[in-house]
């Protein structure tokens, strides 16, 4: 069963508006953790926030916030003011359990272009 | 963000040889590395986990025999594509996991290997 879904495999977006990744995520264990990343075209995997499934707040790190709504198991990815650099390939990963290091599962991914 | 090494970045090698990849965590110790494997237009996936000290563990599907892995220090891990075919193609990623909470993982740049 696929435990992470980005149903967006693509979004165009004009520059300065905000956009919208979205990714849902399925598991039975209480305790996880919810990751976004960021891939440009050179491949590396840039880390961008992070949202444990006890945190009461929705994770924010600069232009970046995730809408963490736990009954729908959804963990969207907002960027605000999108700018040009911002087009990269967005992945969602899972990690089942807070404590350790545990491995990542991801989502397909969503290829964002922002337009000038 | 932290920073994650890996070398080489590109490497073309021939049928039945084998090729090793480096891993290092450059600004933290990592008790745990993860190797992904990543190909074109797809998502990442995670091949085996690798554990300072101790022997990694593989995910379903991956040879062990064929892939080895070796995370001799808190800073370095190595993979080892051996007897190479064509179908071992692929974009390599490494990824260090940070000993506390969130426990994120940082990435390396990722390996391109071609087998000819």
């Amino acid at each position: 069963a696929q435990k992470i879904t980005q149903t967006q495999p693509g979004m165009f977006v004009q520059e300065k508006e905000a956009v919208t990744l979205d990714c849902t995520y399925d598991t039975s264990d209480p305790s996880y953790g919810l990751f976004w990343y960021k891939q440009p075209s050179s491949g590396e995997m840039i880390f961008l926030i992070y949202q444990g499934s006890y945190d009461q707040q929705n994770a924010t790190e600069g232009r970046y916030s995730l809408n963490f709504q736990k009954a729908r198991k959804s963990a969207n990815l907002v960027i605000s003011a999108s700018q040009l650099g911002d087009s990269a390939m967005y992945f969602c990963a899972m990690r089942e359990g807070i404590q350790g290091a545990q491995k990542l599962v991801f989502g397909q991914g969503t290829r964002l272009t922002i337009n000038p | 963000g932290a920073v994650v090494s890996q070398h080489p970045s590109r490497v073309i090698c021939k049928s039945g040889t084998s090729v090793k990849i480096e891993c290092r965590s450059l600004d933290f110790q990592a008790t745990t590395m993860f190797w992904y494997r990543q190909f074109p237009k797809q998502s990442l996936m995670l091949m085996a986990t690798s554990n300072e000290g101790s022997k990694a563990t593989y995910e379903q599907g991956v040879e062990k025999d064929k892939f080895l892995i070796n995370h001799a220090s808190l800073t370095l891990s190595t993979l080892t594509v051996t007897s190479a075919h064509p179908e071992d193609s692929s974009f390599y990623i490494c990824s260090a996991s940070r000993d506390r909470g969130p426990y994120e993982q940082y990435f390396g740049p990722g390996t391109r290997l071609t087998v000819t």
